[in-house]
């Protein structure tokens, strides 16, 4: 699976737009770009993933560049509850089976 | 919304003794994957499982380690003979056939003395 960059962390003000930039250069065209959350030391959650479409849903928005080479998941309006730490990840999917290789993360401190 | 159940949330055990970790995947979900996170670090990945049996296992998942599912709901991991570098945080996920989301329950602390 190709690896990720992400920064180590990140501010941002409660009720705007929070930005995290995600690097996977290396990315194969059978692999998807998942996004999780951690907040605190409770399960990762699912947020997002997408293959080469921008995406949205509840959450979040996922923008991946046409290169495929970095994408950016969008928290349109950020809450204290959005602090957490942000994974990017990228899958090769295999009936399911694809198994997630955690980075850091990065950490998003939303601020009131 | 369906969820992920762990118990313990947190186990204390000696060294030595065997622990046995609880999980209760969403009742549709046909594969299953225990991770754990030493404090301070990665999530990491230590096996997957499917059809009754192992899929996939990482170096981490040694003879040390094995998991069942010893009945339709139940999935467990036990550690035969804990040592102090297994104190962690495991964690339960589960996904279901066609679904592209995992399910993570809200984990075992298990510490080693």
């Amino acid at each position: 699976d190709a690896k990720t960059t992400q920064p180590t962390s990140m501010d941002c003000a409660e009720g705007r737009a929070a930005n995290l930039p995600c690097n996977h250069s290396t990315i194969s065209g059978n692999e998807y770009v998942y996004w999780y959350r951690q907040i605190h030391s409770q399960g990762p959650q699912y947020i997002i993933h997408g293959l080469k479409n921008n995406e949205t849903n509840e959450m979040a928005s996922l923008i991946i560049t046409e290169d495929r080479k970095s994408s950016t998941l969008i928290l349109p309006h950020a809450t204290l509850r959005d602090t957490a730490v942000y994974y990017c990840i990228v899958v090769r999917l295999i009936s399911n089976t694809g198994k997630l290789i955690f980075g850091q993360g990065t950490t998003l401190q939303v601020k009131p | 919304e369906p969820e992920v159940t762990q118990t313990p949330s947190h186990q204390v055990t000696q060294m030595g003794q065997e622990v046995i970790l609880r999980c209760v995947p969403i009742s549709n979900h046909l594969y299953f994957y225990w991770y754990r996170q030493i404090l301070g670090q990665k999530v990491e990945f230590l096996v997957s499982f499917y059809n009754n049996e192992i899929s996939e296992k990482s170096e981490i998942f040694d003879d040390q380690f094995s998991v069942e599912r010893p009945d339709g709901s139940n999935f467990t991991l036990k550690i035969r003979s804990t040592k102090l570098e297994d104190s962690a945080m495991y964690f339960c996920a589960s996904i279901a056939v066609g679904a592209y989301g995992y399910t993570f329950g809200s984990g075992t602390r298990l510490t080693v003395v």
